[in-house]
């Protein structure tokens, strides 16, 4: 099953605004990690943040972190055509148990119009 | 420095057969991870190697095996596969598995069950 729920599911807008995408998650995380994916392919790493941390950057990416409301956001600024890809945040749950497991949610679907 | 590299891309097979996945880990990765993303959905996690031992195992059935090589490579073995195992297989490579690492996924091995 999956952990949490990524809001919207599919988010379309115009080259050079702004993204926002928004990942709620259900148990207590030792880290947090975004990640996206173009046609169904292999996915890569966008950023990591530890639930210590409340907010990180980097490059055009911005991705806080509220522990209290089990809650994460990433913003795409200034979108790009080539940011049209599939998100997905993925948590690691705190406990000695967990190890590397990842627990994804569904995904929000971006569509950048040129 | 070579990826995650997963082989085959693509595969076709019938129900009841079996079929074996392949995975080598980026380079200094001990730690392999085995995920299920069938069409739409968020990757679900099989299992994790560590040291040539299955560390932790998700909600799959007992059909799903693995093995780790000592050169830390890794196979996903599927029996008496079903029409509902068709899905993308993506393998992720890490360090040791702590927390707070990175987890490199490959490109995927798609299986399509006919």
């Amino acid at each position: 099953s999956q952990q949490g729920e990524e809001d919207p599911q599919a988010l379309s807008i115009q080259e050079g605004e702004n993204a926002t995408m928004n990942c709620s998650y259900k148990t207590s995380i030792n880290n947090l990690q975004w990640y996206r994916q173009n046609s169904g392919r292999g996915l890569v790493h966008l950023i990591l943040i530890r639930s210590n941390e409340r907010e990180k950057h980097s490059g055009r990416l911005r991705v806080t972190l509220d522990t209290s409301k089990k809650s994460s956001s990433l913003l795409i600024t200034a979108s790009r055509a080539a940011d049209t890809a599939s998100y997905f945040c993925a948590t690691k749950a705190s406990g000695g148990t967990s190890y590397g497991k990842l627990t994804f949610g569904q995904g929000t679907i971006l569509t950048v119009h040129p | 420095d070579a990826g995650v590299t997963q082989s085959p891309t693509h595969l076709i097979k019938t129900r009841g057969q079996q079929v074996t996945l392949r995975c080598s880990p980026k380079s200094g990765h001990d730690t392999v991870s085995w995920y299920q993303q069938a069409l739409g959905q968020g990757p679900q996690f099989i299992f994790q190697y560590y040291e040539e031992e299955e560390r932790q195992r998700g909600n799959f059935p007992d059909r799903f095996s693995g093995h780790q090589f000592p050169n830390y490579s890794s196979e996903l073995n599927v029996n008496a596969l079903l029409l509902g195992d068709s899905a993308l297989y993506l393998c992720a490579s890490s360090w040791g598995g702590q927390m707070n690492t990175e987890a490199f996924f490959g490109q995927g091995t798609r299986l399509t069950v006919v």
